[in-house]
């Protein structure tokens, strides 16, 4: 079936790039996407790569995309306290279904 | 980008009442709607998708009679959760795309529902 995995928590230091890393398992998946959502809030689009793309850089974001692998990953350069929050990877799957992972929780120390 | 509406942000109703939640495309056709729940510290679910002018078709595991949802046009979707429960206290978000011509899916704001 379809089935979106990442880790649960990550912890980095201020001014470190940030790596969050998801596997997926629907190979006829056709967007691909990384949502923030900060405490009490709804999903914050923050980027998305199309399933023919390796990659994506968008400001300090850069998405890479395995699709032999099914591996997506989101890099966050210059970690900042306010890039706290849970990142979640999500598929858009044949079905026009969006999977979404259990979310990473990004820790930021200052 | 495409603008998507959910209404109310937040509810407060008592047990036994009804909660309708609106989804509402504002710049674009959604013939297609996906409703979530998204339990505390856990990942979002696909309760339901509904298409515009048809039934719902539900995940398994969703009550249909319960989570009632209504695509009567192509800007507007409606759950209504129905003899709310304390159970049913959760965020509820909804996405609409127009699949005709591919794009990707919109999320609405979400509705934070507690059942008192």
């Amino acid at each position: 079936g379809e089935d979106v995995e990442q880790s649960l928590f990550l912890s980095v230091r201020e001014g470190d790039s940030s790596v969050i890393n998801c596997t997926y398992t629907d190979s006829s998946s056709t967007y691909l996407y990384w949502y923030k959502q900060e405490p009490g809030a709804g999903l914050q689009l923050l980027t998305y790569i199309f399933s023919n793309m390796d990659m994506k850089q968008d400001q300090r974001l850069t998405v890479l995309l395995n699709k032999k692998d099914k591996h997506l990953s989101l890099r966050i350069a210059d970690t900042q306290t306010g890039d706290s929050a849970i990142y979640f990877c999500a598929e858009e799957t044949g079905g026009f279904k969006t999977i979404f992972g259990a979310g990473t929780r990004l820790f930021v120390k200052a | 980008g495409a603008v998507v509406s959910q209404h109310p942000s937040r509810v407060i109703c008592k047990s036994g009442t009804s909660v309708k939640i609106e989804c509402r495309s504002l710049d674009f056709q959604a013939t297609t709607m996906f409703w979530y729940r998204q339990f505390p510290k856990q990942s979002l679910m696909l309760m339901a998708t509904s298409n515009e002018g048809s039934k719902a078709t539900y995940e398994q595991g969703v009550e249909k009679d319960k989570f009632l949802i209504n695509h009567a046009s192509l800007t507007l979707s409606t759950l209504t959760v129905t003899s709310a429960h304390p159970e049913d206290s959760s965020f509820y978000i909804c996405s609409a795309s127009e699949i005709r011509r591919g794009t990707e899916a919109f999320f609405g704001q979400g509705t934070r529902l507690t059942v008192v």
